[in-house]
């Protein structure tokens, strides 16, 4: 079935530096790729998405490109500040039909001033 | 603005005594999620509602019913709640489409004592 990898955290950085969090993905059709962003003691809120290949989503300095040939959405970001700190949730729909959504285990980012 | 409302934000109950956590939303979507989400693990679908279409996941326990009585509104019923109950419970809602983004509510902490 569909699944979605994603590196593990916690991630710790220094304020102003790169980010990247990989993500993988498996299915069988064409899925729509997303990243949701969960803050603490909140619901998950979209950070951006990409509906086909070579898309590229963007959203508040974060980046990702829908990568068919290595079923890859890496998430960028140039520059990171103490706010970016949260759980990140890869995830995809739609490969065959149907509501659900796959997530990711998400990957906790703590960032240092 | 439109958005997706839990209420409460914060519910605690007994051992074996039936709580209720509500969502509503505004947005006027055909679709309708329920999650359970443990300690920022990625979220888990319990069941979801296509208009009035009820979709139960198969591993969903018999504890946990739902209801939507209309568009705006999906009730999470937990009949006989135990420890491993304890979570946030997050509602959802999407559009249709499978590149549609999905709206989370804030969540329901929900503590089991």
């Amino acid at each position: 079935g569909d699944s979605v990898t994603q590196m593990e955290g916690p991630v710790t950085l220094s304020e102003e530096a790169f980010l990247t969090i990989n993500c993988t993905y498996t299915a069988t059709g064409y899925p729509s790729l997303f990243w949701y962003v969960q803050y603490p003691g909140e619901g998950l809120q979209l950070l951006l998405k990409a509906t086909k290949a070579d898309d590229k989503g963007s959203n508040k300095g974060f980046e990702a490109t829908y990568r068919k040939e290595t079923t890859s959405f890496h998430l960028e970001k140039g520059s990171v500040q103490v706010s970016d700190s949260a759980v990140y949730f890869c995830a995809l729909s739609g490969s065959t039909g149907g509501f659900k959504t796959i997530f990711g285990a998400g990957t906790r980012l703590f960032v240092k001033a | 603005d439109a958005m997706v409302i839990q209420n409460p934000r914060y519910q605690v109950t007994q051992f074996g005594k039936p709580v209720t956590l509500s969502c509503s939303q505004t947005l006027n979507h055909n679709v309708m999620y329920w999650y359970q989400q443990k300690s920022s693990q990625a979220p888990k679908l319990l069941f979801h509602y296509y208009d009035k279409d009820f979709n139960n996941e198969a591993d969903t326990p018999d504890n946990f019913q739902s209801r939507r009585p209309n568009t705006s509104f999906c009730f999470l019923d937990i009949r006989s709640p135990g420890l491993g109950d304890a979570a946030m419970y997050l509602c959802a809602t999407r559009k249709r489409e499978s590149t549609d983004t999905q709206y989370f509510g804030p969540g329901t902490r929900l503590t089991v004592l």
